[in-house]
């Protein structure tokens, strides 16, 4: 399954909304559908699992939705600390995937 | 709390292989899977496999079949990462990372390792 993602790049105000998708090439028949922030440096972290459930410690600004082929992730009152790039993956049965990422950015 | 602790980096000829590993603290170990996932240069990040110990499932991306042997020790909680005939288009960030597993599914990768760079160059 290839996931694509947009926009490439992402660049707002603090304070702002954004809001970041991804399209999978056919419709996954299961929530085996996560998001994870990639800081430069550091390991990737786990945000959203099962579409919508945030891990543990994520705050409530973060949240996902979708189904099917289209999924989306929203990160509300947008922080300097959320400039990252943002993967989208699905597991479940191998092989396993992830998009090719959006990259959030702080004006 | 559990931890991922990977190797340290490496620098490989073109042709020769690589093994990282992965070693888990706390308990658990064969209850969880774990996969690898590179991120090369300016690239995205690329799930190339993943092990079950608990059911001896292993599985990998078709790009790296025949090329990655991806092993567990459950009495030392480490996984290993094996690639050979390697290449410089090789040279990325090796990540371990747990999950969750059924007999057949991995599913989403809540810790990760720190990351181990390899470096593939004549």
């Amino acid at each position: 399954i290839v996931l694509t993602q947009s926009p490439d790049t992402l660049s707002l105000s603090p304070g702002e909304s954004a809001t970041l998708s991804c399209r999978a090439s056919q419709g996954l028949g299961s929530n085996y559908f996560a998001w994870y922030q990639h800081k430069p440096g550091q390991a990737p972290r786990l945000l959203i699992y099962g579409v919508s459930s945030r891990a543990t410690g994520i705050p409530d600004r973060f949240s996902g939705t979708g189904s099917g082929t289209d999924f989306t992730l929203t990160i509300n009152n947008l922080d300097p600390e959320d400039v990252a790039v943002y993967y989208c993956q699905q597991y479940g049965s191998p092989p396993l995937s992830f998009g090719g990422g959006t990259k959030v950015e702080i004006k | 709390q559990v931890l991922l602790l990977q190797s340290g980096a490496e620098v490989k000829k073109p042709g020769s292989s690589v093994k990282v590993s992965c070693k888990a603290s706390g308990d658990g170990f064969s209850n969880y899977a774990i996969s690898w996932v590179r991120q090369a240069p300016g690239q995205g990040l690329e799930w190339m496999g993943g092990i079950i110990p608990l059911f001896g499932t292993t599985k990998y991306a078709q790009k790296f079949q025949g090329r990655v042997t991806i092993t567990a020790d459950e009495s030392t909680t480490t996984a290993y990462m094996d690639l050979s005939s390697l290449r410089p288009d090789d040279t990325a960030v090796y990540y371990c990372a747990r999950q969750l597993a059924s007999r057949g599914a991995f599913y989403a990768m809540d810790v990760w390792g720190q990351g181990t760079t390899v470096t593939v160059s004549s």
